[in-house]
């Protein structure tokens, strides 16, 4: 069974490009969460979707920032006009339905570095 | 907000000694739940304790919650090498929306 895969594991770009984080989860989960860590830090609640559904966008920013999941293909997290703020590593995470008491399934993440 | 703060930050041991570690939050929450962290890897889920539970066991780790502090440790008995990671406790409230409030972490470093 393959896990949460993400893809790429690394990204680089300069400010002002735009950041494609694709993450395909595992098989059988309709569910999918984003995170995002910065250095010795924890890991902060982006955003969770449904299929083609966004759920909770609660810790979302406000501006460039958006994530979808389409009915068919991955979960994207996308960052527009990148700045230096933005470097971190973005994690996601998957459930195969929502319930109290499901834990999360997480892949290794994509770390991104804005130049 | 809430929000899980672990105490210590860092920890170094001795093989084959226990580790503790601590998890305190701030509001009410369904269920508590430990993950660990490898450098430059994703999180591996641990254990999972529900609110209307004490404590729990799996394997080597033990699981204490008291809702009353609202608090709960992580207990690594007889540690291995292969048990230095980064570990973090995180919450799910009660509004049902799956989203998890992770702490801050503590670095645990087991000596051979």
């Amino acid at each position: 069974n393959a896990g949460v895969m993400q893809n790429p594991r690394h990204l680089v770009r300069r400010r002002g490009q735009e950041a494609r984080l694709r993450c395909s989860p595992m098989k059988g989960h309709s569910h999918v969460y984003w995170y995002r860590q910065l250095p010795e830090e924890g890991l902060k609640f982006m955003v969770y979707l449904q299929k083609e559904n966004i759920i909770d966008e609660s810790g979302m920013p406000k501006e460039r920032f958006s994530a979808e999941f389409p009915k068919e293909g991955p979960s994207i997290l996308r960052i527009q006009q990148v700045v230096r703020g933005d470097s971190a590593a973005y994690f996601c995470a998957s459930s195969p339905y929502r319930d109290n008491d499901q834990p999360q399934h997480f892949g290794d993440g994509t770390r991104l570095s804005i130049l | 907000s809430q929000q899980g703060e672990e105490d210590p930050q860092a920890l170094s041991i001795q093989e084959g000694e226990n580790a503790t570690m601590n998890c305190s939050y701030k509001t009410s929450i369904n269920n508590l739940q430990w993950y660990r962290q490898n450098s430059g890897r994703g999180l591996v889920h641990l254990i999972l304790i529900r609110s209307n539970e004490r404590e729990k066991h799996s394997g080597r780790l033990r699981v204490t919650l008291d809702t009353s502090k609202k608090s709960s440790s992580l207990l690594i008995t007889a540690s291995r090498a292969a048990d230095t990671a980064s570990y973090f406790c995180a919450t799910e409230g009660s509004s049902n929306t799956g989203k998890l409030i992770f702490g801050q972490g503590t670095t645990l470093q087991v000596k051979p």
